[in-house]
């Protein structure tokens, strides 16, 4: 999985409560991307970061935030969790080659809320 | 819209036999399309990336084609194994922004001996 490890694997959680979710890399790479991958849709991206506490919004963020203090670390907040983020998150990074960024995603976590 | 579209949804092959996953897309304007697969439990992973100047790229006995004027994609595989057995998931990135990427909803593939 490119150096990328997701914890925890597994959660399971109830309504109203708050869950962190940890990206970690050992690429250095300057990207890192919060996916969500549900049923019957492609990925969709949550947040990503550009750099250092440099972040921006994905199509999906409502109810989500994140955090990026060191390069290695993406950290995706759900701050008071609701069914419908029941869902499996992966976390993505990626670098520029000659401008193109080739995706390389991390094992997910699969989250369910009660 | 940018939409990608790929069919069929699913696929059963007999191991040893070859398939082909078609790969549609309205995405524009294009960057890249790459190609992942995903076994089930994991995170995808890449199998090509072609820009818009390449309309083969191969990896073992996986071929992409893409065809930019039709906006068309596929993924051949060649002599299926039981291993082959993931979703395939094709992927378009748009110029201008690299966080600008739509995914397909993948074709699920299971090889049968």
């Amino acid at each position: 999985d490119a150096g990328i490890t997701q914890s925890p694997r597994h959660k399971v959680t109830e309504t109203g409560t708050p869950v962190t979710l940890r990206c970690h890399q050992t690429e250095n790479h300057r990207y890192m991307y919060w996916y969500r991958q549900d049923p019957g849709h492609g990925l969709r991206l949550i947040h990503y970061s550009y750099g250092v506490k440099d972040t921006d919004k994905g199509e999906v963020s409502d109810g989500y935030s994140v955090s990026r203090s060191k390069t290695e670390d993406f950290l995706l907040t759900l701050e008071s969790a609701t069914s419908s983020q029941t869902s499996v998150y992966f976390c993505a990074i990626s670098e520029s080659l000659a401008g193109v960024h080739e995706q390389f995603f991390g094992p997910g976590t699969r989250l369910t809320v009660l | 819209k940018n939409q990608v579209e790929q069919s069929p949804q699913s696929l059963i092959i007999l191991e040893g036999k070859n398939c082909t996953l078609q790969c549609n897309y309205t995405v524009s304007p294009f960057s890249n399309l790459r190609w992942y697969k995903q076994d089930t439990g994991r995170g995808p992973v890449s199998l090509t990336i072609m820009t818009f100047s390449e309309n083969t790229k191969s990896n073992g006995r996986y071929t992409a084609t893409l065809d930019a004027d039709t906006k068309q994609s596929s993924l051949h595989i060649t002599a299926s194994q039981l291993s082959d057995s993931a979703s395939y998931i094709c992927v378009v990135s748009l110029s201008g922004g690299y966080q600008k990427v739509t995914f397909g909803i993948g074709t699920k593939l299971q090889v049968i001996p």
